[in-house]
C-alpha cells in the first residue's frame, strides 16, 4: 500500500498563478482532508470530504477550491496564488469511525511545501 | 466540536513515563478524543482515541476523567524518537473534521 501520495514535494509559484496540489489514497477511506501548517504553526483545515461527490470548508477555505469525484483522489485547487499561501501543505485520509470496527484514524501524506513569491 | 486545553510544553526523562494532560471541558456526550502526534516536519501520526473509557495500544494509553472533562495521554517508556508536538482533539461526527489546536511540544531527554 502507498497510503497517501501527495505530489508535487515542492513548488514554487509567483503571485496570481494557479495550480492543483495532487493528493491519492489506496485505502478506500471515504474521509479525505486538506490541512495548511504555517511555520511554527498548528496545521488548520481547508477543505474535508465525507465521500466522493460531498466536500465542505473547514476554518480557512478562502483561496481554494477542491473536489472529490473518485473515492481516491482529493486535488486541492489555489485559484490566485498569495504569498500568504506560502505553507506546507498536508492531505490526510482515514475511515469512518464506527463501534465494532478497527479504527486507525487519519493517514496523513508527507506534504507538498508551496512557496508563493 | 470541543476545545481543548493543553500545556505548551513539557519535558521527560527518557525511559520514564511522559504523561500528557489535555482539558476538554465542554465535550459534548457524542464527541470523542483523539491524541495525534507530529514529529519535527512530518504529517502527524494518529495515536489512540476513546469515548468514555480507557484505552491502550501498542503506541500509548489513554485515560479519560469518568466527567469526560480531561484525558491524560500517557506514554509508558519515553524514548527520544517520541520527541514531538502532540495534539489532544475532541471531534464527534465519527471523525471527519478533525480541528488541531496548539498541542503540547514534549521533549524528551537523555
Amino acid at each position: 500500500n502507498a497510503g497517501v501520495t501527495q505530489t508535487p514535494k515542492f513548488q514554487v509559484l509567483k503571485t496570481g498563478q494557479s495550480m492543483t496540489l495532487q493528493c491519492a489514497q489506496d485505502m478506500n477511506h471515504e474521509y479525505m482532508s486538506w490541512y495548511r501548517q504555517d511555520p511554527g504553526m498548528g496545521l488548520r483545515l481547508i477543505h474535508y470530504s465525507v465521500g466522493a461527490g460531498i466536500t465542505d470548508q473547514g476554518e480557512v477555505p478562502n483561496g481554494y477550491n477542491v473536489s472529490r469525484s473518485t473515492t481516491e483522489d482529493f486535488p486541492l485547487r489555489l485559484l490566485s496564488a498569495a504569498p500568504s499561501q506560502t505553507s506546507v501543505y498536508f492531505c490526510a485520509s482515514s475511515r469512518a469511525l464506527s463501534r465494532g470496527k478497527a479504527y486507525y484514524g487519519y493517514t496523513f501524506g508527507s506534504g507538498t511545501r508551496l512557496t508563493v513569491v | 466540536d470541543a476545545k481543548t486545553t493543553q500545556p505548551t510544553s513539557m519535558d521527560c526523562a527518557e525511559g520514564r513515563a511522559a504523561n500528557l494532560p489535555c482539558n476538554h471541558s465542554t465535550i459534548s456526550g457524542n464527541e470523542y478524543v483523539y491524541w495525534y502526534r507530529q514529529i519535527h516536519s512530518q504529517g502527524p501520526q494518529y495515536i489512540i482515541h476513546g469515548l468514555k473509557n480507557n484505552e491502550t495500544n501498542e503506541m500509548a494509553s489513554l485515560i479519560i476523567t469518568e466527567d469526560r472533562k480531561s484525558s491524560t495521554l500517557i506514554l509508558p517508556h519515553a524514548t527520544l524518537r517520541d520527541t514531538a508536538v502532540y495534539y489532544c482533539i475532541v471531534s464527534g461526527n465519527a471523525g471527519n473534521m478533525l480541528t488541531f489546536g496548539g498541542g503540547t511540544r514534549l521533549m524528551v531527554k537523555p
